[in-house]
């Protein structure tokens, strides 16, 4: 069974610092790869994802993530945090079947400082 | 244009109580889940709808947990004989199913479910 392993399950920045958010996956075969923001009392929204093209993936906000096979990894990267980025970030991985839910890691909330 | 709602966002429910939950997935949208998030934990998949095809149940943690959907519309999630470890916020999501797993889905806010 696949899974998703976020190392830290709370990180805090400076505002400007660089942002660092970790992913691990466990999968023989690449799977889909998503990164999920959930700011206070919201649902999630889709940052970005990884679904075979580039392996490195522009999302919103100024986010960023690098699909790494050999580390099965994807990362999550922001060069500088703003205090307006303090939230829960979700990883999560599905597979190629049509319709497969999404296997989420267990969050790692960001905390930003000024 | 709207997005997923749910219903109720807060629902205060005594163990032992029958509670319903209710998605309204976004139109057009043939995939719909259901998934509950416990403090401190990352989502766990209940349920997935996708047209007129039997549900994948086999995230329901017990038989306590059902969940029906009408065509390509709402849907119901129904916890019966309530625990106080149902305690969650249970989120909905939907997608169009174009891309088979790399559909991005779309959540709703959620209902937080308190047991007491």
């Amino acid at each position: 069974a696949q899974s998703v392993t976020q190392l830290g399950s709370h990180v805090s920045v400076s505002e400007g610092a660089l942002v660092l958010l970790r992913c691990n996956y466990s999968s023989s075969v690449p799977p889909y790869l998503f990164w999920y923001v959930q700011y206070p009392n919201q649902g999630l929204q889709l940052l970005l994802k990884y679904t075979s093209a580039a392996t490195l993936v522009k999302g919103i906000n100024g986010f960023e993530a690098e699909f790494k096979k050999s580390e099965t990894s994807f990362h999550l990267t922001k060069p500088s945090a703003h205090m307006s980025d303090a939230a829960e970030y979700f990883c999560a991985v599905s597979d190629h079947q049509a319709g497969t839910a999404l296997i989420f890691g267990k969050g790692t909330t960001l905390s930003v400082s000024s | 244009g709207a997005g997923v709602s749910q219903s109720p966002s807060n629902k205060v429910t005594e163990k032992g109580k029958d509670v319903e939950l209710r998605c309204d997935p976004i139109s057009g949208h043939t995939a719909l889940y259901w998934y509950r998030q416990r403090l401190g934990q990352g989502l766990e998949f209940l349920i997935y709808f996708q047209g007129n095809s039997a549900p994948d149940k086999s995230g329901l943690p017990s038989d306590r947990f059902s969940a029906e959907r009408t065509g390509e519309s709402v849907s119901t999630l129904t916890i019966q004989r309530t625990q106080q470890e149902d305690s969650a916020v249970y989120l909905c999501a939907s997608s169009q199913r174009r891309a088979g797993g790399a559909d991005t889905q779309y959540f709703g806010p959620g209902t937080r479910l308190t047991v007491l």
